[in-house]
């Protein structure tokens, strides 16, 4: 099947800082990418949709200027949180879907973001 | 809009009990209905899906019919196992969109 890697798996910054993680399709194309957020004990939030060379769609309430999208490529897309902090500490997780029809999304491993 | 419901957790079973976990959803016209599992520390990992109505998915022995009339996307197995031990979310999706999970259930399986 479709894989999607995440790098890092877990990472810890400072508060002020900025951080990037890295959303990959090993083995196919990813003409869109998903980005969730997931808190402690609940479920996935949505928050931003990118397609390959178009600037991301962020959900409401998701600030564009703090989370960062880029999907450059049809098999890289990454998430920055600049200027973090200790709210924003959370398990970060992407989706890809491929070029062709299927619902289907892959998932990838998740970030986990400790801001302290 | 488009939602999931689960039934509350945490789920505590002994081994080789059967298990159910409730699914209902609002949709408008005919998603796709998805469970995923979360082992601890670890991502998603598709579990099975249906995407039409009477579509029966099954996996590692879970299944869950998608049934129209109720709305409903039941997720069961006959014999769960401490393996089974995880977080399972139920989603759907329409096509090329976004995907619209619950809130997950965490299930503990004793020996």
């Amino acid at each position: 099947g479709a894989v999607v890697s995440q790098h890092p798996s877990w990472v810890i910054c400072k508060s002020g800082t900025s951080v990037k993680i890295e959303c990959r399709s090993l083995d196919f194309q990813a003409t869109t990418m998903f980005w969730y957020r997931q808190f402690p004990k609940q479920s996935l939030m949505l928050m931003a949709t990118s397609n390959e060379g178009s600037k991301a769609t962020y959900e409401q309430g998701v600030e564009k200027d703090k989370f960062l999208i880029n999907h450059a490529s049809l098999t890289l897309s990454t998430l920055t949180v600049t200027s973090a902090h200790p709210e924003d500490s959370s398990f970060y997780i992407c989706s890809a879907r491929g070029r062709d029809t299927s619902y289907e999304q892959y998932f990838g491993p998740g970030t986990r973001l400790t801001v302290t | 809009g488009d939602s999931v419901t689960q039934m509350e957790g945490p789920v505590t079973l002994s081994e080789e009990a059967f298990l159910t976990i409730n699914c209902t959803y609002t949709a408008t016209g005919y998603p796709s209905l998805f469970w995923y599992v979360q082992y601890p520390g670890e991502g998603l990992q598709l579990l099975l899906k249906a995407t039409k109505a009477d579509d029966k998915g099954s996996n590692k022995g879970f299944e869950a019919t998608y049934r129209k009339e109720t709305t409903s996307f039941h997720l069961e197995k006959g014999s769960v196992q401490v393996s089974d031990s995880a977080v399972y979310f139920c989603a759907l999706a329409h096509t090329g969109n976004q995907f619209y999970f619950g809130t997950g259930t965490s299930l503990t399986v004793i020996p």
